[in-house]
């Protein structure tokens, strides 16, 4: 069981506008950063957004992060089929059960 | 162009030893800190253990606490993750990534190598 959770699935079609939440408390979101990942089936984890909503360069702008209290989202707009994949959120954890989190991950069906 | 490469993975016997390297090049990788992430077959990520840029701080997941060490030699940019006492539990694909202090993973993984524990 994931410290941070996520839905395990969510789809829509193409051209669509998708959100993917993540929930977690006051010792990880509620205090950190977001971080979120796109994995692509046999590929290694790519960084998606950093720091609640800031794209790394490549990223395209169809992807964007938000936060709200102990709660994040990742919003997909313009679905394409090549987004789908599965999707991760992370975060700094300050309790003593270990610094880093991930959530259970959501698979993306386009 | 930065490069992370994992190697060392492979078939372990229950309760033996395996020593994971993540070679790093094109970036200064001594002012980086650095994390071990894997994903079990079939499963979500799963933070293993993190180190800082000069090796004063490292941290583990309780899943392996006392078991695995990650280490790292700046001189010649490597990262490595010994680990111990290995149980069935433990069979996934390693990545190595690259991070900041007190954050998580960031923008270069590895293309990751597979432990498999098993007899």
């Amino acid at each position: 069981q994931s410290v941070l959770t996520q839905p395990p699935s969510a789809s829509g079609t193409p051209g669509q506008r998708v959100i993917i939440s993540c929930s977690g408390r006051s010792s990880n979101i509620g205090n950190n950063y977001v971080y979120w990942y796109q994995q692509l089936p046999g590929t290694a984890p790519k960084l998606l957004i950093y720091k609640n909503d800031q794209r790394p360069s490549g990223v395209p702008d169809r992807f964007s992060g938000s936060k709200s209290g102990t709660s994040a989202s990742l919003a997909i707009s313009g679905l394409r089929s090549e987004d789908e994949a599965d999707y991760y959120c992370a975060s700094w954890d300050d309790s003593l059960s270990g610094p880093v989190v991930f959530g259970g991950g959501t698979k993306l069906t386009v | 162009e930065v490069q992370l490469v994992e190697s060392g993975g492979g078939l372990v016997q229950p309760g033996g030893s395996l020593r994971l390297s993540c070679a790093a090049s094109g970036f200064t990788f001594r002012s980086f800190e650095m994390s071990w992430v894997r994903q079990a077959p079939g499963k979500g990520l799963e933070w293993v253990a993190y180190i800082s840029s000069g090796r004063t701080t490292m941290y583990y997941a309780d899943s392996v606490k006392g078991r695995f060490t990650i280490s790292r030699d700046n001189d010649n940019n490597s990262l490595y993750l010994q680990m111990n006492s290995l149980r069935a539990e433990d069979t996934a694909v390693y990545y190595c990534a690259r991070g900041e202090w007190l954050l998580p993973p960031g923008d270069y993984w590895g293309q990751g190598t597979l432990v498999t524990v098993s007899s």
